[in-house]
């Protein structure tokens, strides 16, 4: 069975541009969590898409966004970048929701650098 | 809102001593999880609390949810080099979001 698959790896934006980041999850899971990685704050939860639907979101700004597709891809997408966004982003895919949900797959991530 | 903290943030211990990470939370918790994360890697699931007082072993790892179910720990006996990583708990509360702790990153000396 396929883990969960995240696109780019690796990506490096300047000020001011925008970025798309992709996540496949695990075949048969229907939740996508993502989260924002930084040495100094830990894992910030992002937000958590369910059957297309935003469930949860995180306390970030406007400028970061997603979206779930029918066959439970998720993208995220962060415009007008700024120097602080640089960061590990993870997706993590689950069976469930909420109370229900099991453990979490974390794909490799999508490490971002903006300059 | 919910937040979750670790102590300690940083453990460098010798190779066969003991380890243990603490985990609070500033909510209730309807469960707890336990990731583990090695360098460069990704968080890799370890196990899931839910009951009040509930107490589960992987081996050489013992973790434990408190009472109130607002905290928990993680303790690992005679540390191997394997062990060495970043332990994350994480948290479920009202709000219905799984918040991750600060984590607690152990180094483990030959």
């Amino acid at each position: 069975k396929a883990g969960v698959t995240q696109t780019p790896r690796y990506l490096i934006k300047t000020r001011g541009q925008q970025v798309t980041l992709s996540c496949s999850p695990i075949s048969g899971h229907r939740s996508v969590s993502w989260y924002q990685q930084t040495p100094g704050q830990g894992l910030q939860f992002l937000f958590e898409y369910f059957s297309e639907t935003q469930r949860n979101k995180g306390n970030f700004p406007g400028r970061f966004s997603g979206r779930q597709f029918s066959n439970s891809r998720s993208e995220m997408n962060v415009s007008t970048l700024e120097l602080g966004d640089s960061a590990l982003y993870l997706c993590a895919s689950s069976f469930g929701r909420g109370i229900g949900t099991g453990e979490l797959f974390f794909g490799e991530g999508s490490r971002l650098t903006v300059l | 809102g919910q937040q979750v903290m670790q102590i300690p943030q940083y453990q460098h211990v010798q190779e066969g001593e003991d380890f243990t990470t603490y985990c609070n939370s500033s909510t209730t918790l309807s469960n707890i999880q336990w990731y583990k994360q090695r360098p460069g890697g990704h968080p890799v699931f370890l196990i899931q609390l839910v009951k009040s007082g509930e107490v589960k072993k992987q081996k050489r790892l013992t973790f434990q949810f408190g009472e109130a179910k607002k905290n928990s720990s993680l303790h690992i006996t005679a540390t191997q080099t394997t062990d060495v990583g970043t332990y994350f708990c994480a948290g479920r509360g009202n709000t219905d979001k799984l918040i991750f702790g600060t984590g607690t990153r152990l180094q483990v000396f030959p």
